[in-house]
């Protein structure tokens, strides 16, 4: 089983449409959970990072689920510029919290 | 702003030759990283470094190695380049934090082609 497991996409969504996208993990040990963002052609960005009671950074919401080992981005509103990568990231206890462990990513592609 | 740079953003070498990667972050951070990323694949963590002279291997060290002599500076070595090390190789920093909270800041990447 891989460590971080995500739906590759395409996601091809309408502007203004809300959508979902999960990404399990395998180890129950990890404490440390993020998304990031990866723009066609460069480097990823830190998106948000996921708290255990969930949170929110404007149109976006981070939910953790530990008794499944998910993490989920919800993006409302879609906007154009949404479009790109999105990357579920773990971090690898026993290593420290600074290795971490990068999904493959999902595609999003927002159409107008 | 925070800045990660990478020598270069395009590098084409021939099968056998060394090569060298070179990373430089202005934010005085700890740690540094090189990863490659492969269609499918994902990021994967090739060696880590928390401090000056320190490294540590990550998920797919071999054929590869590390110099961090100053802390500002990371550098990825290929001792003998072969065809399966054509990828996209990113650096990334971040503080030494206790919280597991901390970004990591990564360059624009080297797609490196080996012929």
């Amino acid at each position: 089983r891989k460590e971080v497991e995500q739906d590759p996409g395409p996601f091809n969504v309408p502007e203004g449409a809300t959508v979902a996208f999960n990404c399990t993990y395998s180890n129950s040990a990890s404490q440390s959970f993020f998304w990031y963002r990866q723009d066609c052609r460069k480097e990823p960005k830190l998106l948000m990072s996921v708290y255990s009671s969930g949170n929110e950074d404007g149109r976006f919401t981070a939910q953790l689920n530990r008794a499944s080992q998910y993490i989920s981005l919800l993006i409302r509103d879609s906007k154009l510029s949404d479009s790109a990568t999105y990357l579920c990231v773990v971090n690898k206890p026993n290593f420290g919290n600074e290795k971490l462990t990068f999904g493959t990513g999902t595609r999003l592609t927002i159409i107008p | 702003d925070v800045k990660v740079t990478q020598s270069s953003r395009y590098l084409v070498k021939r099968t056998g030759e060394k090569v060298f990667l070179e990373c430089v972050q202005d934010m005085d951070h700890e740690n540094m990283f090189w990863y490659r990323q492969d269609p499918g694949l994902g990021l994967r963590l090739i060696y880590f470094s928390y401090d000056v002279k320190m490294k540590e291997k990550g998920d797919i060290p071999e054929g590869y190695s590390v110099s961090r002599e100053k802390k500002e500076r990371f550098s990825l070595i290929l001792e003998s380049a072969s065809t399966n090390q054509t990828s996209m190789y990113l650096c990334a920093s971040s503080p030494l934090g206790t919280s597991g909270e901390d970004e990591q800041y990564f360059g624009p990447g080297t797609r490196l082609t080996v012929t």
